[in-house]
């Protein structure tokens, strides 16, 4: 069935060190890769995303990097900031039949970021 | 351009009870789907309603029902309350045409809590 690993569960870093997450999909079917941040008390807010027919995309200090062989796709944060720490999530979505399907989503990565 | 809204944006049940929550679109935004999120099991798509229609439906029990307004607002409705059901219920918003953006945007989320 539709499944998304997301490692590493937590992750603690210097201010100004970067941040990697990596996620796993399983349904072939995927074609929509999102990245969200979510902080105490606030719906997640979709801050990143990446399409099937694209290998990697770029938004200042965030990028995302999707190989569709492995069914992998990653978050990398650069110069990371206090204001980075948070929970985030990545999902997957097929695009049945022309329009978004349901999100998929990892189970979450509390990232900390040491000042 | 205003956001996804949802009210109210905390709930105390208690078991057996039926509660309905709202949810307000992006403006232009036909499609609304329904998350619950727990600690337990992360974050799950319940459905997905288009243009008044239910497009795709998650695995949730009977009880979880939902409908779309001709003005896109949507509403969900659980009925025969559990305490398992305490959980944040997120409404995210999207375009939803075929072609069109699939990304999706999150309210700020419901907390229901069921004694």
């Amino acid at each position: 069935g539709e499944n998304v690993e997301q490692h590493p569960s937590t992750l603690s870093v210097q201010e100004g060190d970067s941040a990697v997450i990596k996620c796993t999909y399983s349904d072939s079917a995927s074609n929509y890769f999102p990245w969200y941040k979510q902080e105490l008390g606030k719906g997640p807010q979709l801050i990143i995303d990446i399409r099937s027919n694209v290998g990697e995309k770029k938004d200042q200090r965030i990028a995302v990097t999707l190989n569709k062989t492995a069914k992998h796709f990653s978050l990398h944060i650069t110069e990371t900031q206090p204001e980075d720490s948070a929970v985030y999530f990545c999902a997957g979505a097929g695009n049945y039949g022309g329009a978004t399907n349901k999100l998929i989503f990892g189970t979450g990565t509390l990232l900390a970021v040491q000042p | 351009k205003a956001g996804v809204t949802q009210t109210p944006r905390y709930l105390i049940k208690t078991r057996g009870q039926q509660v309905t929550l709202s949810c307000s679109p992006i403006s232009g935004h036909r499609s609304v789907s329904w998350y619950q999120q727990t600690p337990g099991q992360g974050l799950q798509f319940l459905f997905e309603y288009f243009s008044e229609t239910q497009r795709n439906k998650g695995n949730f029990p009977g009880r979880f029902s939902g409908r779309q307004f001709s003005n896109s607002r949507s509403e969900m409705n659980v009925s025969t309350l559990e305490l398992g059901d305490s959980a944040l219920y997120l409404c995210a918003s999207s375009l939803g045409l075929a072609g069109g953006g699939p990304e999706q945007f999150f309210g700020p989320g419901t907390r229901l809590t069921v004694l």
